[in-house]
């Protein structure tokens, strides 16, 4: 069993809809999680980061943690056709990072 | 102003080929990353260095030697270069276990013909 799974999906939405992007993880030992954007050919861009359990909102991005569950999510509300791109999970413990495959996504005008 | 730099960007050389990867940030973090990431996206821990020291070495291949002159730069060097070895490979830094986020290098396109 991997230590982060998640859909890879692609997943293809309207301009305007709200996006939900999900991960999974086996390892209580995470303590710090992370949303990543990838665009084509580019490095991974950090969006949100979280610690504890419950939700974190920048802008139109939402980060939420269920310690309990051992799933966070990343909501994008109206969403864009520049959020289009590869979002990652990552998670923490000491100087380990772990990632998910990452979620291709595309925003359609 | 750049974070993380590496160099080059492309790369495209033959089987059987040395070749190496630099890269530097100006965040003043103490660790630094390497990972590769495959066709399906993918990121893979190589290695990590805590003030020019290593602390996490995965299964890699005993072709890939990295190197930290000092703490701001971590360099990978690949001996005998073999078809699997295309990927991009991208650099990472951050600061220890109290610090937070990572950040990564604008990745650096290996293609071995």
């Amino acid at each position: 069993q991997k230590e982060v799974e998640q859909d890879p999906g692609p997943l293809s939405v309207p301009e305007g809809a709200i996006v939900s992007l999900n991960c999974t993880y086996s390892n209580s030992a995470f303590q710090y999680f992370m949303w990543y954007r990838q665009y084509s050919r580019k490095g991974p861009e950090l969006l949100m980061y979280t610690y504890s359990s419950g939700n974190k909102e920048d802008g139109r991005f939402t980060a939420q943690v269920d310690k309990s569950s051992k799933y966070i999510s990343l909501f994008i509300r109206d969403s864009q056709p520049s959020d289009s791109a590869t979002y990652l999970c990552a998670m923490r413990t000491g100087n380990q990072f772990y990632f998910g495959t990452g979620t291709s996504l595309t925003v359609i005008p | 102003d750049t974070a993380v730099s590496q160099t080059p960007k492309y790369l495209v050389t033959q089987m059987g080929n040395d070749k190496s990867i630099k890269c530097e940030q100006n965040l003043g973090h103490d660790t630094m990353y390497w990972y590769k990431q495959d066709s399906k996206k993918f990121l893979k821990i190589m290695f990590s260095y805590n003030n020019k020291e290593l602390i996490i070495n995965e299964t890699v291949p005993n072709r890939f030697s990295p190197k930290s002159p000092d703490k701001a730069h971590l360099n990978l060097h690949i001996n005998s270069l073999e078809l699997g070895d295309s990927a991009v490979y991208f650099c990472a830094s951050s600061q220890p276990s109290g610090g937070k986020e990572q950040y990564f290098g604008p990745g650096t396109r290996l293609t071995v013909t």
